[in-house]
């Protein structure tokens, strides 16, 4: 399996411009995570699908960031307008339903992550 | 609240030292499971181990070995005679059963190993 894919890997913006990052997750995984990693905030998880539907969209920042997965193999993080605050590296990743048993769990696979640079 | 932490922001060891990471969480959840991550320079995230609340067993892989004490909240990662290679930032990370899988994350901890 080809792993999770993000494009681009590197994003360089002006401020105000509109950006759009890309993830298509492993076949056959249900879950779909967006995370961000900043210096100043760490690793944190902005929004997450199931079967395409967002459940849990609490950690985005604000309304200039949108998120869609308009099928179980794609999904889009979009900044608009972006600000240099922005800057971060951004991950996906999925996971697939474990069975019932507490022993399973979602291993999540990440994606190599995409590099957003707000000048 | 769920939380997890790394209180080393830096360690800094000569090759073929010892080294533990340190790492508390905080949960009221009975079932849950944590993991540690690797992030080489290259930046890309490698799952290193899991472990669920139920089994409280210490690990060992090669060099790598793991401390889960649930008396404490820690969960704690050893690297026996380091080697520049290991050289990166690691993190804990909580997941809670049934809760869609998402990760909580550390701060976590650059190690840098010299020769």
């Amino acid at each position: 399996d080809a792993g999770v894919i993000q494009s681009p890997r590197h994003e360089v913006t002006e401020m105000g411009q509109e950006v759009t990052l890309r993830c298509k997750p492993i076949s056959g995984h249900d879950y779909l995570f967006w995370y961000r990693q900043t210096m100043m905030r760490g690793l944190e998880l902005l929004i997450y699908f199931n079967n395409n539907v967002p459940i849990d969209d609490s950690g985005m920042p604000e309304d200039r960031f949108s998120a869609k997965m308009p099928n179980a193999s794609f999904s889009t993080l979009k900044i608009q307008p972006s600000e240099p605050r922005d800057s971060a590296v951004y991950f996906c990743a999925s996971s697939q339903t474990p069975g019932g048993a507490p022993s399973s769990y979602n291993e999540q696979f990440f994606g190599p992550g995409t590099r957003l640079t707000v000048l | 609240a769920q939380k997890v932490t790394q209180a080393q922001t830096e360690i800094s060891v000569v090759e073929k030292e010892d080294v533990t990471l340190d790492c508390v969480y905080e949960t009221r959840d009975t079932t849950y499971y944590l993991f540690w991550y690797k992030q080489p320079p290259s930046g890309e995230l490698v799952f290193l181990i899991r472990r669920n609340s139920f089994d409280e067993q210490n690990e060992i892989s090669g060099r790598y070995s793991w401390n889960f004490q649930k008396s404490t909240s820690s969960f704690n990662f050893t690297i026996t005679a380091s080697q520049v290679v290991d050289s990166a930032v690691y993190f804990c990370a909580l997941m809670i059963y049934n809760q869609g899988g998402k990760l909580i994350f550390g701060q976590g901890t650059e190690l840098s190993v010299k020769p």
